[in-house]
């Protein structure tokens, strides 16, 4: 398996853009988790999904971001409009299932909005 | 608030020796531990894990000590190798949500 994949690797935009981060999950995994690292926070969890179904997405800043996940195999996060302070790293990751604790991560979005 | 903390951004250490990464957290519902390591440019991966029944989980050169009274866990590499060089996250988890810490950049001195 090619593990979880993210696109783009690096995204530059410009305040007030909307930015659209897409992930798939390793195969077979029912949960799927959006993460965003900053120096300050660390990782933070911005929400997950449980069999295509948003679970929890408490850790989400604002109205300004949303997530979807139409299918089992693709999900997406979007910042509309995205601001200088969402510049960070986001990862998602995936686990197979609510008995197994590891999470398998992607290689991250660097988001950088000037 | 920060309910996994990693105190030490940093810690060098000459290969062959121990290091040490500390993590504290402050929910005491946490019933799993977990650390990560991360490359640069690349996503955390799984390195070890501990439940809180427990209070030592070994595999191979890691391991990881849970002291659940004072809410306190480590990691021990030894000996450590230049390879290990890399930014370790702590991560405790209740249910399906996982809090992680701010990590900790270790470098191994060859």
């Amino acid at each position: 398996d090619a593990g979880v994949i993210q696109s783009p690797r690096h995204e530059v935009t410009e305040m007030g853009q909307e930015v659209t981060l897409r992930c798939k999950p390793i195969s077979g995994h029912d949960y799927l988790f959006w993460y965003r690292q900053t120096m300050m926070r660390g990782l933070e969890l911005l929400i997950y999904f449980n069999n295509n179904v948003p679970i929890d997405d408490s850790g989400m800043p604002e109205d300004r971001f949303s997530a979807k996940m139409p299918n089992a195999s693709f999900s997406t996060l979007k910042i509309q409009p995205s601001e200088p302070r969402d510049s960070a790293v986001y990862f998602c990751a995936s686990r197979p299932g609510v008995s197994y604790n590891e999470q398998f991560f992607g290689p991250g979005t660097r988001l950088t909005v000037l | 608030d920060q309910q996994v903390k990693q105190n030490s951004p940093s810690l060098s250490v000459q290969e062959g020796r121990i290091s040490i990464l500390n993590c504290d957290y402050t929910n005491s519902m946490f019933d799993y531990f977990l650390w990560y390591k991360k490359y640069p440019a690349e996503g955390p991966t799984f390195l070890i894990s501990i439940s809180s029944i427990k209070d030592k989980n070994e595999d191979g050169r890691f391991t990881v000590f849970l002291n659940k009274s004072a809410k306190h866990l480590s990691l021990h590499i030894v000996p450590s190798q230049p390879g290990d060089s890399a930014v370790y996250f702590c991560a405790a988890s209740s249910g399906n949500q996982f809090y992680f810490g701010t990590g900790t950049s270790l470098t191994v001195i060859p």
